[in-house]
């Protein structure tokens, strides 16, 4: 088991240009996530899909669009990068979206370092 | 905005003292809650959830739940250098929210 795969592992765009962050779970895990994470700021959740044709805004969705693929697949896209979205990039997958239990425990892939000059 | 407040640190113990971290969160519908370990360029690694109010304990973790008060902690036991990193507690409510991380350092 591979667990939660992104690709690439480091980018550097130009202002403007586009680009897609590819992520796969081979956990057969209903929900997914994106995150971004800034120094001192802490993971900030930019989109979500709880199950498979879901996809539903977080707390920074701006700039970025998302595309849930199948259930093993969610990928990120910047129309067109800007300075402020360099960062950090992890994907996450849960079983579950909610609840009290352990299926909602969520685990990340190892990350996307982006840089936009 | 749900906010989860952790001391940035860092915190400083030495080797096989007990490292305590400690988290603060806002929405009382909260139900998850969660330590993360995020070494300097990795990925976050789950360690602990817990559920209900009370102690669970793993190994050299605890983990302590306070839901009158909203509070979470972390308790590391004989703690070692391979614990230096940094802590993130998660909460779950309607969604997941993060604190900005405790970085501890374990001193030999």
């Amino acid at each position: 088991n591979a667990g939660v795969t992104q690709t690439p592992k480091f980018q550097v765009l130009k202002t403007g240009q586009s680009m897609t962050l590819q992520c796969a779970q081979d956990m057969n895990h209903n929900s997914m996530y994106w995150y971004r994470q800034d120094p001192g700021m802490g993971l900030r959740l930019i989109y979500y899909s709880a199950s498979e044709g879901t996809t539903d805004k977080g707390e920074v969705p701006n700039g970025y669009n998302v595309s849930r693929l199948n259930k093993r697949e969610f990928s990120l896209r910047l129309e067109s990068a800007a300075p402020s979205q360099t960062s950090v990039y992890f994907c996450a997958s849960s079983e579950a979206p909610s609840g009290m239990s352990s299926y909602n425990e969520q685990f990340f892939g190892p990350g996307t370092r982006l840089t936009v000059l | 905005q749900k906010e989860v407040e952790q001391n940035s640190g860092p915190l400083s113990v030495p080797e096989g003292a007990i490292a305590s971290l400690n988290c603060t969160y806002s929405d009382r519908g909260s139900q998850s809650f969660f330590w993360y370990r995020q070494y300097s360029g990795k990925s976050p690694e789950l360690i602990m959830s817990i559920y209900s109010n009370g102690d669970k304990e793993d190994g050299r973790f605890t983990a302590q739940l306070n839901k009158a008060s909203q509070y979470v902690s972390l308790l590391i036991r004989d703690s070692q250098p391979s614990d230096s990193a940094t802590y993130l507690c998660a909460v779950l409510g309607q969604n997941f929210v993060f604190g900005p991380g405790t970085r501890l350092s374990v001193l030999p």
